[in-house]
């Protein structure tokens, strides 16, 4: 098992730009769900995606968007960055849902200036 | 609506046990929980399905009430690899999205 690889590691963007964040889903895993962890806080959930489609959403704006691809790996795209954004974005994988439990990366740590 | 943890933060000495629950004001179909160290990612512990039995992990065990919405994780004879924030998560429907709670810190010592 490879597990769950998260890129960029670090990121500094400045506001208002646009930003990508990268996640390799565990072999053999369908679905990737992306959370949102601010410093001392649990993580907040961004949306879900189960083979290719959108599969929940959590209270974030349009400017959150997401894809997955055929062989699961998945993308994370914020536009319009905000000095709020800054925070620790992790993706996590599971085989079926929530089913089995999360595989989570270890995270993209993002800076907005 | 994100589940509640207590306590916030939990001191412990090597060998003592402490209980973390987790409460939600919603019907649940599963509660996760999960364990994360500093600078690290979260890991997962064990899953408890709604009419599920308790599970167990290593010395570290939890159960769900139901008629409560409420899960408590069990920490048995703590052991210095057991420090690290604990997070449950909250499911209300199969195949749902995770609710995360806001973490409970623990600290083991010598």
């Amino acid at each position: 098992e490879t597990g769950v690889t998260q890129s960029p590691t670090h990121l500094i963007k400045t506001r208002g730009q646009q930003v990508t964040l990268r996640c390799s889903s565990q072999s053999g895993h369908n679905t990737v769900s992306w959370y949102q962890q601010a410093l001392g806080q649990g993580p907040q959930f961004i949306f879900q995606y189960y083979r290719e489609e959108e599969n929940g959403r959590g209270n974030f704006p349009p400017r959150f968007s997401g894809l997955q691809f055929p062989n699961y790996s998945s993308e994370l795209n914020v536009n319009a960055l905000e000095l709020d954004d800054s925070a620790l974005y992790l993706c996590a994988s599971s085989p079926l849902l929530t089913a089995y439990g999360y595989t989570f990366g270890s995270g993209t740590r993002l800076t907005v200036v | 609506q994100q589940p509640v943890q207590s306590p916030q933060a939990v001191i412990l000495r090597e060998g003592e046990d402490a209980v973390i629950n987790c409460s939600s004001s919603k019907a649940l179909y599963s509660v996760h929980w999960y364990r994360q160290k500093h600078g690290e990612a979260p890991v997962f512990l064990m899953i408890l399905l709604k009419g599920g039995e308790q599970k167990g992990h290593e010395k570290i065990s939890a159960s769900f009430n139901e008629k409560k919405q409420q899960s408590s994780l069990y920490l048995t004879a703590s052991q210095l690899s057991y420090s690290g924030t604990y997070f449950c998560g909250t499911e209300e429907a199969a195949g749902n999205k995770l609710t995360f709670g806001g973490g409970t810190r623990v600290l083991v010592k010598p």
